[in-house]
């Protein structure tokens, strides 16, 4: 299947521990985020998006954290499963968007260890 | 709803062929999104469609590349003619508006030899 990068920041993880993917962004512009999960030979999936309006949002077994301050997102995944094994891409926008559609970061590869 | 269709999911041409990819968006869906993937460059957005009209295609990457939406069911992304740096993975996603979440595809592996 198809994955990104030779180059990708790779987290490794026990299953059962909680898992933190940071993503950083540029644009401080950007008010709209989502967190995109990339299974292998599979599309992104959607899993939780958040605006700027709020600093955290929590989904099932996962937390969205926004630090608009530094420009930093975080995707918390409590109590990892082998499963969640993936590529996580942060994507992010400016609302209203205009003509601009969303902009994906490079992706980080997580890997559950059983 | 089966999802965002997109045909074929693998394709193998020799250099200087035409390619087509297919996509078959959500129905309702008023947005419509060509993404290319490769290791080297990530995700990148070549082109998007609001109700069949194409709206941004700065990133398409050259004039081999054309895209279509002759109906709200149906695009269709051409590579004409095809080199061996244009192998990738091709996705189409939906939307309802640009702000939500795009639904993706499965995506079309293309291999230009």
């Amino acid at each position: 299947g198809e994955s990104v990068g030779l180059h990708l920041p790779t987290l490794s993880v026990q299953e059962g521990d909680n898992s933190i993917i940071n993503c950083a962004y540029s644009n401080s512009a950007s008010d709209y985020f989502i967190w995109y999960k990339q299974e292998s030979g599979k599309g992104p999936q959607f899993i939780i998006d958040i605006r700027s309006n709020m600093d955290k949002r929590q989904g099932q077994r996962v937390t969205v954290l926004l630090n608009k301050t530094v420009k930093h997102l975080s995707l918390q995944i409590a109590a990892t499963q082998p499963g969640d094994s993936a590529v996580y891409f942060c994507a992010e926008n400016i609302l209203p968007t205009g003509r601009r559609a969303l902009t994906f970061g490079s992706g980080t590869r997580l890997q559950v260890q059983p | 709803d089966a999802g965002v269709i997109q045909s074929p999911r693998h394709e193998v041409t020799e250099m200087g062929q035409e390619v087509t990819l297919r996509c078959k968006p959500i129905s309702g869906h008023d947005y419509l999104f060509w993404y290319r993937q490769t290791m080297m460059r990530g995700l990148e957005l070549l082109i998007y469609f609001n109700n069949n009209v194409p709206i941004d295609d700065s990133g398409m990457p050259e004039d081999r590349f054309s895209a279509k939406m002759p109906n709200a069911s149906f695009s269709t992304l051409k590579i004409q003619p095809s080199e061996p740096r244009d192998s990738a993975v091709y996705f189409c996603a939906s939307s309802w508006t640009r702000d939500n979440e795009q639904f993706f595809g499965p995506g079309t592996r293309l291999t230009v030899l």
